[in-house]
């Protein structure tokens, strides 16, 4: 049973930049959720994707848009790219209900030059 | 808005000398409380879900234990292979996951 796959695995990207991270989701799940972490921190949740559409949104500005595919898997993107946005990008993926659970990926290592 | 706090910020124990993790919470009305082990560089492993005080879950050498306002973590004869930051992760009805900040674990031989 394939588990959460993200890609890359590393991205350098210089400032102004834009770049897309790809995820797929644990098999049979629906949902997928994207987090920022950055050194030292707990993740931070930045949106989920159900049925192909942004169900919840965390604190994260509109430099930061998604998409899910009618497969389930996700594309996060994020424009105009800062130093700040240096991070260890997650995903995580869910069924819709019983339980929920959130199973991440290895996760993306962002570095903005 | 809710609020997770972890405690210690770093533990560092030589093997088989048990501990315990804390996780405080304040939330409207919990869904779920989550604990994760995370190793550097990779994503965070799912470890337990507790859904109501005075629930208790077990694996291996880990026991997690929730109460209203906060879950602990004990860990009993540690092995060095325990090493990581364990984080935990509370969800409010109809709401995302909100993490703490971890407890970075080290255990020596």
């Amino acid at each position: 049973d394939a588990g959460v796959t993200q890609s890359p695995t590393h991205l350098i990207k210089t400032r102004g930049q834009q770049v897309t991270l790809r995820c797929s989701p644990k098999s049979g799940h629906d949902t997928v959720s994207w987090y920022q972490q950055a050194l030292g921190q707990g993740p931070q949740f930045i949106f989920q994707y159900y049925e192909e559409e942004e169900r919840q949104r965390g604190n994260f500005p509109d430099r930061f848009s998604g998409h899910q595919f009618p497969n389930y898997s996700s594309e996060l993107n994020v424009n105009a790219l800062l130093l700040g946005d240096s991070a260890l990008y997650l995903c995580a993926s869910s069924f819709t209900a019983p339980s929920y659970e959130q199973y991440f990926g290895p996760g993306t290592r962002l570095t903005v030059t | 808005e809710d609020q997770v706090t972890q405690s210690p910020e770093a533990l560092r124990l030589q093997e088989g000398e048990s501990s315990s993790l804390n996780c405080s919470y304040t939330v409207s009305g919990l869904r779920g409380l989550f604990w994760y082990r995370q190793d550097p560089g990779k994503g965070p492993e799912f470890l337990f879900t507790l859904y109501s005080a005075g629930e208790e879950k077990e694996k291996e050498r880990l026991k997690a234990t929730l109460t209203k306002k906060e879950s602990f973590l004990h860990i009993t004869a540690p092995k060095p292979e325990d090493s990581a930051t364990y984080l935990c992760a509370v969800q409010e009805y109809g709401q995302n996951f909100v993490f703490g900040p971890g407890t970075r674990l080290s255990v020596l031989p």
